[in-house]
């Protein structure tokens, strides 16, 4: 079945960096566009990245641009989030999400999540 | 950033109908927004309801359904169950970036 993992969260410093990971099976990688959302403790969902289908493009909300790069391995089904110059506001669970199509029209199988926490 | 708004908490009895809505800081929700919306309960990862203002995933319940209402994305639940009582959130597109809104906590009483 179609599934998404993710790993890689764990506790960092401020200013470091980290690197999250989501593999994905039971689809063909290469035909949906791939999502990062993150929700802070207790708050609400938050938008962060997105990759098209065809690796060629990608978006990036204001508050991570700059500092956040999404990229993939098409040879491991593996979407990446590299996460530098992180911040306390950064704290988060990291889902990644597939899109419903090739063409990009929001969100339907999610994982389930992997915990960042930027402390000192 | 477009800031994008839901009523904070609503309150519905079981086998009743209640409708959410979806509004940006600006401007009126179209076609062109692609909303979605989604459904959390505590200690869970989001369950995708609606996409492309009113397409349902295979997983939907009939009970639920999206629209376009006074320029709002709207989420309507018919005869709701107690299951339903949970964090819903919509989602909006601006060309290439998205945007969650704030969230809307279901209760059934």
């Amino acid at each position: 079945q179609v599934q998404l993992v993710e790993s890689g969260g764990g506790v960092v410093q401020p200013g470091r960096s980290l690197r999250l990971s989501c593999a994905a099976s039971g689809f063909p990688f290469n035909n949906f566009a791939l999502h990062w959302v993150r929700q802070a403790p207790g708050k609400g969902l938050e938008w962060v990245a997105l990759m098209s289908y065809d690796g060629t493009k990608e978006y990036y909300a204001d508050s991570v641009r700059g500092r956040f790069t999404v990229s993939r391995d098409i040879s491991k089904n593996t979407l990446y989030l590299q996460m530098n110059s992180l911040r306390h506001e950064d704290t988060a669970v990291y889902y990644c999400a597939r899109d419903v199509s090739i063409t990009i029209l929001g969100m339907d199988v999610w994982g389930q999540g992997t915990t960042v926490t930027v402390s000192s | 950033q477009t800031v994008v708004t839901q009523e904070p908490s609503l309150t519905v009895s079981p086998g009743g109908t209640v409708t959410l809505t979806c509004a940006p800081s600006s401007g009126v929700v179209g076609s062109h927004h692609y909303s979605n919306w989604f459904q959390q309960k505590p200690g869970q990862a989001p369950r995708a309801l609606i996409y492309s203002t009113s397409h349902k995933h295979s997983w939907t319940p009939a009970r639920f359904s999206g629209s376009l209402l006074g320029g709002k994305a709207a989420l309507t639940l018919s005869s709701v169950q107690p299951e339903d009582e949970a964090e819903y959130y919509c989602l909006l597109y601006y060309g290439g970036t998205w945007v969650f809104g704030g969230g809307t906590k279901l209760t059934v009483l």
